[in-house]
C-alpha cells in the first residue's frame, strides 16, 4: 500500500462545475504538497502546507493534520484545468525527500 | 516558464550508448535532484545534491552516473542502459533541503526511450 493515496483516479467534469481531488496519508508529515502535470510532462508546483488551508485564483487546498487527510478544489472548472493533479508529503523528518501519489488524471470539458 | 531547462527534451539511446541529460535552474537555488517518472507509476526520488554534495542516492542503478559541478547545473550520465529505463526523467530545485520544508520546481523532463 502507497503510503499516499488518491482519490478519485479519474475524473471528467463539464466546464463551471466545482471539483474535489482527495489525497490521504498513512505518516507522520511536515508538509503537504499539490502538483499540476500538463501533457507533455512540467510539473508545477501549486501549494505547500502543513495546516489549515490555502487559496490561490480558482484553487483551494485544505489539509486536517489529525485525519492525515488534504483536499485540492477548484471552483468553476475550466478545460485548461486539465491535467494531473499529483498530491505529495515530506515524511520520515526530512524536509526535502517527498512520496508521491498516483495522481489524478481531470478532464474538463467545454 | 519555470526557471529550470532540460535539455534534450527527447532522447532515443541503444542500449549501449552513453548519453547524458543536462537539467539548469536559473532561481538561486541551493537544491538539485533527479526523479523518474514511469508509466502508471508514482515519481521515484533519485539523487538530490545540496550546495553541490550529493545528499541523497536512493539505491540507483551504477548506470545513472549523476554530477553537480555548481549550484545551477545538474547532469546524469547515461551508460549501458535497459529498455525499463525507459521513462520521464525530471530534474527539480529547491532554495534548500534542510531546516525546513521547500517547495520544488521542476523542468519540462527528457522522455528518454532505450532500444
Amino acid at each position: 500500500k502507497n503510503e499516499v493515496e488518491q482519490s478519485p483516479q479519474n475524473l471528467t467534469a463539464q466546464e463551471g462545475e466545482f471539483i474535489t481531488i482527495n489525497c490521504s496519508y498513512s505518516v507522520g508529515i511536515s508538509a503537504l504538497h499539490w502538483l499540476q502535470q500538463h501533457p507533455g510532462g512540467g510539473i508545477v508546483s501549486l501549494f505547500m502546507l502543513s495546516s489549515g488551508k490555502k487559496k490561490h485564483g480558482r484553487l483551494i487546498a485544505t489539509i486536517n493534520i489529525q485525519e492525515k487527510h488534504s483536499s485540492l478544489h477548484i471552483t468553476a472548472s475550466h478545460p485548461r484545468d486539465s491535467a494531473v493533479y499529483i498530491c505529495a508529503v515530506n515524511s520520515g523528518g526530512s524536509n526535502y525527500k517527498l512520496t508521491f501519489g498516483k495522481g489524478t488524471l481531470l478532464t474538463v470539458n467545454p | 516558464e519555470t526557471g529550470v531547462t532540460q535539455t534534450p527534451r527527447h532522447l532515443v539511446m541503444g542500449m549501449t550508448n552513453k548519453k547524458s541529460l543536462k537539467c539548469e535552474q536559473h532561481l538561486g537555488h541551493n537544491a538539485m535532484y533527479w526523479y523518474k517518472q514511469s508509466a502508471k507509476k508514482p515519481l521515484e526520488l533519485m539523487f538530490v545534491y545540496s550546495l553541490e554534495e550529493r545528499v541523497e542516492n536512493n539505491s540507483v542503478p551504477s548506470r545513472f552516473s549523476p554530477e553537480c559541478p555548481n549550484s545551477s547545473h545538474l547532469f546524469l550520465h547515461l551508460h549501458t542502459l535497459q529498455p525499463e529505463d525507459s521513462a520521464l526523467y525530471l530534474c527539480a530545485s529547491s532554495q534548500g533541503t534542510s531546516g525546513h520544508s521547500y517547495e520544488q520546481y521542476f523542468g519540462p523532463g527528457t522522455r528518454l526511450t532505450v532500444t
